[in-house]
């Protein structure tokens, strides 16, 4: 069973401060692997996509990948208020069902 | 561009009635899913249609059947609801059988009473 891991929180922290959120997975052949943002009561969006090892930067936002170690970390400098949310990690393998799957979630609250 | 669109957003009913949830997406996606999210238990995929012409079982199918009409829609039926179908439903749709990710709709909150 493909299992996707993440602490459900919340993790506080300070406005300006970077925040850290971390996803292990179980399967091995995960090729793909994506960030959701889900602010409370809306749908999840995708903020951030990584495919190989290393690190990807988007704006304040960088996704960190390690597949020999099977996870996947989020970070967010400058931490904003308007960054509270749910941040849901989910990792996809090529072949196979093609259907990711979905950690619970860890909700990130940023206090001013 | 709207993406992908949920109707209703909200719906009430009554235990054994029944409803369809419609989704539409203009992104010329080829894969279409149904979700529901309930607290604690994280998305759990319903159905999922990869092509047109094509349907799935996700994780928990039972109660719901799906229809893909075409390439832009994929309406989920409750035929006899249950108070256990109680959830937020969401669609989404992706290029390449979610490769990139995926584009949910705003999601449909239903409460069966």
């Amino acid at each position: 069973q493909k299992e996707v891991e993440q602490n459900s929180g919340p993790l506080s922290v300070p406005e300006g401060a970077i925040a850290s959120l971390n996803c292990t997975y179980s399967d091995r052949v995960s090729q793909s692997f994506f960030w959701y943002r889900q602010y409370s009561g809306k749908s999840p969006e995708l903020i951030m996509s990584i495919y190989s090892n290393g690190d990807k930067e988007d704006g304040r936002f960088t996704a960190q990948l390690n597949k020999a170690s099977q996870y996947v970390s989020l970070l967010i400098r400058d931490s904003q208020p308007s960054d509270s949310a749910t941040y849901l990690c989910a990792v996809h393998a090529s072949g196979g069902s093609y259907i990711p799957t979905f950690g619970r979630g860890t909700s990130l609250i940023v206090h001013p | 561009n709207a993406g992908v669109t949920q109707t209703p957003k909200f719906q009430v009913l009554k235990t054994g009635q029944s409803m369809t949830l419609q989704c539409a997406q203009d992104m010329n996606h080829n894969s279409m899913y149904w979700y529901r999210q309930d607290p604690g238990m994280g998305l759990r995929l319903i159905y999922y249609s990869a092509s047109e012409g094509t349907t799935d079982k996700g994780e928990v199918p039972n109660g719901y059947n799906v229809s893909r009409l075409n390439k832009r829609e994929f309406s989920l039926r409750l035929e006899s609801a249950a108070p256990s179908q109680t959830s937020v439903y969401f669609c989404a749709s992706s290029e390449d059988r979610g490769a990139y990710g995926y584009t949910f709709g705003s999601g449909t909150r239903l409460t069966v009473v």
